[in-house]
């Protein structure tokens, strides 16, 4: 079965620290993958997504992603992170065979102060 | 501000009560999802709908019983929760079932069962 791990639950970070959001995922099959994010109160809004091509993407807000297809991970990363950043973080992805079915992790909680 | 709209946000019901939670898009999104989300956990999905007609149910107990009454509105009714039931509860559409596409979520509706 699909599973996907975030290993980073609680990560303080000051502004301007780069940031680095660990994802791996267990799925010998061709994924997608994305990065959602919560801010406090609000819905879950998609911040970037891997479907093919070049490993590394680039979403919304500055932030990016590398898909490590040999490692399985699909790691966030912001070189500077805000205030406005802090948020609940999830991963996820979905089988290409059954996209409709999309397993999160379980999510990292990112708290930035001034 | 969201374009999948779920209502009520709060919604406080007895264990005997019947109740109904309410989503709806306007996106001509044909795919259709609710999830449970506990605090602290990720989401984690109950029905999928596509061109109205229910496409995976993940072992939802029957006291959850979705309805898609037309393309643009879902609605899951509840009928004697548990306790443990209390979640919040999010809709999530994308343009259609089986697709790359990503699901795009509403707001939620967060449910107290005493």
């Amino acid at each position: 079965a699909q599973s996907v791990s975030q290993h980073n639950h609680h990560v303080i970070l000051s502004e301007a620290a780069s940031l680095e959001l660990g994802c791996n995922y267990s799925y010998g099959g061709t994924v997608n993958l994305f990065w959602y994010v919560q801010y406090p109160g609000q819905h879950l809004q998609l911040l970037l997504k891997y479907f093919s091509g070049d490993p590394l993407v680039k979403g919304i807000k500055g932030f990016e992603a590398e898909f490590i297809k040999s490692k399985f991970s699909f790691n966030l990363r912001k070189p500077s992170v805000q205030w406005s950043d802090t948020a609940e973080y999830f991963c996820a992805v979905n089988a290409l065979w059954n996209t409709d079915k999309l397993i999160f992790g379980t999510g990292t909680r990112l708290q930035v102060f001034p | 501000d969201t374009e999948v709209t779920q209502t009520p946000k709060h919604l406080v019901m007895g264990m005997t009560n019947k109740k109904s939670l309410k989503c709806e898009q306007h996106m001509g999104h044909r795919a259709m999802y609710w999830y449970k989300q506990k605090a602290k956990k990720p989401p984690e999905l109950m029905f999928v709908y596509s061109y109205e007609k229910l496409s995976i149910n993940e072992s939802v107990p029957s006291r959850f019983s979705p309805e898609c009454p037309n393309s643009s509105l879902l609605n899951l009714h509840l009928h004697a929760l548990q306790p443990e039931d209390s979640a919040l509860y999010l809709c999530a559409s994308t343009l259609k079932a089986g697709s790359n596409q990503p699901q795009h979520f509403g707001d939620g509706t967060r449910l107290s069962i005493l």
